[in-house]
């Protein structure tokens, strides 16, 4: 079974300051997706980014940027030029590419880091 | 837009209580799925369904059980409620393509006392 992990429960970081968020995994499958999911505290979670494990290019979407290092099964999140609205829950989170159905695009958690943004 | 909504926000129940949470997703996904999310432990999975009248045991689905029997509506059912079933429980939902991306409804918070 693959496990994801993110050993900060807490983070903060400064407006307009730079912050990266930890992510390992665990699994012995070859072809898989990464996903960065927010939770803002307003509770609606929404998908950050995503990273496909054949790709080797780091998938960015405008100050989000991750560092994805398949050897090391590690999956960090950089957040560049911080807001204040990027205060939230984030979550790490695994689907299996799945051959045919079987997957159904089921997702693997890591336990979260909460993101505080100081004015 | 995609929009997934749950009949809740907060729910408080007593103990060996039936207790439905539901969820509607307004973009005709084939995969509906609950979640429950709890400090420390991130978010688990409880049930999956792929299609209508489907589904799929998650990590965790003892005491519970879950219906599909519309496409747009998944619930879940906590036959007798238990106090460690105290929890935010979140309903997702997805279209079967290459990404399989998850939609997210905004949560039910359940107390059971």
């Amino acid at each position: 079974a693959q496990t994801v992990t993110q050993s900060q429960p807490e983070m903060s970081v400064q407006e307009a300051e730079t912050v990266t968020l930890s992510c390992t995994y665990d699994t012995s499958e070859s072809d898989y997706y990464l996903f960065w999911y927010k939770q803002p505290p307003s509770r609606q979670m929404i998908l950050v980014i995503r990273q496909e494990a054949y790709k080797q290019q780091n998938a960015t979407e405008n100050r989000f940027s991750v560092n994805f290092q398949k050897a090391a099964k590690s999956f960090s999140l950089k957040i560049s030029d911080s807001q204040l609205g990027d205060a939230a829950m984030y979550f790490c989170a695994y689907r299996s590419a799945g051959a045919g159905g079987t997957s159904y695009g089921k997702l693997t958690f890591g336990q979260g880091t909460i993101l505080t943004v100081h004015p | 837009d995609v929009k997934v909504t749950q009949s809740s926000r907060y729910l408080v129940k007593r103990t060996g209580e039936k207790v439905f949470l539901e969820c509607v997703q307004d973009m005709d996904h084939e995969n509906m799925f609950w979640y429950r999310q709890d400090p420390g432990l991130g978010l688990r999975l409880i049930y999956f369904s792929y299609d209508v009248k489907m589904k799929e045991k998650g990590d965790i689905p003892e005491g519970y059980s879950v219906s599909r029997e519309k496409k747009e509506r998944f619930s879940l059912i906590l036959e007798s409620a238990s106090t460690n079933q105290t929890s935010m429980y979140l309903c997702a939902s997805s279209f079967p393509d290459r990404y399989n991306e998850q939609f997210f409804g905004p949560g039910t918070r359940l107390t059971v006392l």
